[in-house]
């Protein structure tokens, strides 16, 4: 198993851009997220997923939109790139059965708007 | 509003001593937390869990305590090893779909 796959691993963009920040699992977790880490900063919650077809907003959702057409797929969108958005992202998966079981995480991406 | 910390944003030790981290929760009704390693540059790595009906809980080289009664959550690491410098976080349960994440304590350690 690959475990969860984020791409890119970096990325700058420019003030007023798009882009896409992409997310896999491989192992049949029915949650997924979308974390920001900032500098000395804990992780902050963007938005999550219970299952396919479904997300719900976190702490910090202003700016973000997410999709989870399939079980696997869970991509972070970024429609008006601001500076304030300059950040490590992760991408996390967990299966749930009864109750919280720990995450799994993907390596990041750190992303600058400049 | 709820949350977790920790009380030492660092912590340095020498190499083969043991190493303590505490963090502190404020939600009462928090009843299963986590700590997770992160090395720079990577993803945050789970290490050890408890739940509330425990308050204590071993694994290789780890130990978590838990008291409940003045909120607080330590991870102790025996004889560490240079490979365990890192960020340490705890999170505790927020709702059933997620964990609140402290801001971390950087684990030094010296040759």
């Amino acid at each position: 198993n690959a475990g969860v796959t984020q791409t890119p691993k970096f990325r700058i963009l420019k003030i007023g851009q798009s882009m896409t920040l992409q997310c896999a699992q491989d192992m049949n977790h029915n949650y997924m997220y979308w974390y920001r880490q900032d500098p000395g900063m804990g992780l902050k919650l963007i938005y999550y997923s219970v299952g396919a077809g479904i997300t719900d907003k976190g702490e910090v959702p202003n700016g973000y939109n997410v999709s989870r057409s399939t079980t696997e797929d869970f991509p972070l969108r970024l429609e008006l790139a601001a500076p304030s958005q300059t950040s490590v992202y992760f991408c996390a998966s967990r299966i749930s059965v009864t109750g919280l079981t720990e995450a799994f995480f993907g390596q990041g991406t750190r992303l600058t708007v400049v | 509003g709820e949350s977790v910390g920790l009380h030492l944003p660092t912590l340095s030790v020498q190499e083969g001593d043991n190493s303590i981290i505490n963090c502190a929760y404020s939600n009462s009704a928090s009843d299963y937390f986590i700590w997770y390693k992160q090395e720079s540059g990577k993803g945050p790595q789970f290490i050890i869990d408890i739940r509330s009906n425990m308050d204590k809980r071993q694994g290789q080289r780890v130990t978590v305590l838990l008291n409940k009664t003045v909120k607080h959550l330590s991870l102790q690491i025996a004889a560490t090893q240079p490979g365990d410098s890192a960020v340490y976080f705890c999170a505790d349960k927020y709702n059933n779909n997620d964990m609140r994440f402290g801001a971390g304590t950087r684990l030094t350690v010296k040759p």
